[in-house]
């Protein structure tokens, strides 16, 4: 069965660096997000996008964020400089048009320093 | 503003049925999920409610009344792996972000 794959599964950072987090996405999902969660707090919607654009993005989405679809299969989160207050596990999710349910991958849990 | 409420923890007996309520307050609404999750683990998808309803899937069951604001997650025949945290999540409207509760901790003792 396909499957969300995210990469690194851990990172620990500076603070001030910048992290990228990749997801490759169920191949032929066209609808992608990112959501955070803060350990022992809940999932939270970061951004959706969809047809190389940013669909929606929430207040937590600051300009330190960006999201990038490079290729046909990868689909990345960075964080230009991190803050200790960045640290979380990261979910990526996809789904498929016409379909409502959004698949996660396994998560990256990034730690800054 | 999006308000999504479940009882925090819960504890059932393995073999037993347990029933976890969500209840929603939202601005927009295109379904409800409940969600899986194992501790440092991604949430799984379990069930989808749009309609007012049962939805049965196997040993788990998911009711949804649109007009109360109100889902509930059924597991029955609970066994040890099902100790988790349970997710209660709301699609909103136009892009379909999920907006999620707190998460319901249930743990299954023998």
């Amino acid at each position: 069965e396909p499957e969300v794959t995210q990469t690194p599964s851990h990172q620990v950072t500076q603070m001030g660096q910048e992290v990228i987090l990749r997801c490759v996405p169920i191949s032929n999902h066209l609808y992608f997000y990112w959501y955070r969660q803060i350990l022992g707090q809940k999932v939270e919607f970061l951004v959706s996008f969809y047809n190389n654009e940013i669909s929606e993005k929430s207040e937590i989405f600051d300009d330190q964020f960006s999201v990038e679809r490079p290729d046909g299969s990868n689909f990345t989160l960075k964080i230009r400089s991190t803050k200790l207050e960045d640290s979380a596990m990261y979910f990526c999710a996809s789904r498929k048009r016409g379909q409502e349910t959004q698949y996660f991958g396994p998560g990256t849990r990034l730690l800054v320093l | 503003g999006q308000n999504i409420d479940q009882p925090t923890e819960m504890t059932a007996t393995e073999g037993a049925i347990v029933q976890i309520n969500c209840t929603y307050q939202t601005s927009g609404f295109n379904g409800l999920f409940w969600y899986q999750q194992h501790a440092g683990e991604a949430p799984t998808f379990l069930s989808y409610n749009v309609l007012d309803g049962l939805e049965e899937k196997g040993r788990f069951s998911s009711f949804l009344s649109r007009s109360k604001g109100y889902s509930y997650l059924l597991l029955k025949e609970l066994q040890m792996k099902d100790s988790a945290s349970y997710l209660c999540a709301v699609s909103m409207e136009y892009g379909n972000k999920l907006v999620f509760g707190a998460g319901t901790i249930l743990r299954v003792k023998s």
